[in-house]
């Protein structure tokens, strides 16, 4: 079974672009989770989804920030525009259901380097 | 707010048992202690998690004090390759069923030859 997937693995921007970075959760898990870590910081939470709403999006740094789960499979997380401290690894990760016993799965990461 | 305390560093040598202690003295009832770990700049990788029992999987063993106060993961025969960040994560469950995982530093485990 394919595991949680992320593309690009590296994006390299410049100041005021636009980057958009999707993620494949693992087949037939509702919940799907977006998560960054900025230089020298923890990993932190930024928000969630059961299946294409929005359960939780207090993470979200700014309205620069814009995540979509269109039909309820993939994810995509859009950053426009970008500025350089938005430079950090997002991960996603998926769930099969939001309990408390219910394990989320990690993909390996998105690097975003904002120049 | 991470709820637990984890000291930021430990060695360990190959083939001996690596025993990352954690502290979650606020621990309420229904939350669940959960261990990640992260190897350099991969994604968080799960390893195992517990309510008040010990519990046991193929990658490790963890042990939950009776009060449930403390706990510890134990890496039965460490290798090179545990060598990475471990993190103890208390989660529950929240009002509207869902769930986050909140990080705090982690303990760096360094697996020495």
């Amino acid at each position: 079974e394919a595991g949680v997937t992320q593309f690009p693995s590296h994006s390299v921007i410049e100041k005021g672009q636009t980057v958009t970075l999707r993620c494949d959760p693992i087949s037939g898990h509702d919940n799907l989770y977006w998560y960054r870590r900025v230089m020298g910081k923890e990993i932190k939470f930024l928000l969630h989804f059961v299946k294409e709403s929005k359960q939780d999006e207090s993470g979200m740094p700014n309205n620069r920030f814009l995540a979509e789960r269109t039909g309820g499979t993939y994810s995509t997380l859009k950053v426009q525009p970008a500025e350089l401290e938005d430079s950090g690894v997002y991960f996603c990760a998926s769930s099969l259901a939001a309990v408390s016993t219910d394990t989320q799965y990690f993909g390996p990461g998105t690097r975003l380097t904002v120049l | 707010d991470a709820k637990t305390t984890q000291p930021p560093s430990m060695d360990c040598a190959e083939g001996r048992a690596a025993n990352l202690p954690c502290n979650h003295s606020t621990i309420s009832g229904n939350e669940y202690v959960y261990w990640y770990r992260q190897i350099h700049s991969q994604g968080p990788q799960y390893i195992i998690h517990g309510l008040k029992n010990n519990e046991t999987n193929e990658m490790a063993s963890l042990i939950i004090t009776e009060d449930r106060k403390s706990s510890t993961l134990i890496l039965p025969h460490a290798t090179l390759r545990d060598t990475a960040v471990y993190y103890c994560i208390v989660r529950g469950r929240y009002s509207g069923g869902y769930q986050k995982v909140t990080f705090g530093i982690g303990t760096k485990l360094q697996v020495i030859p």
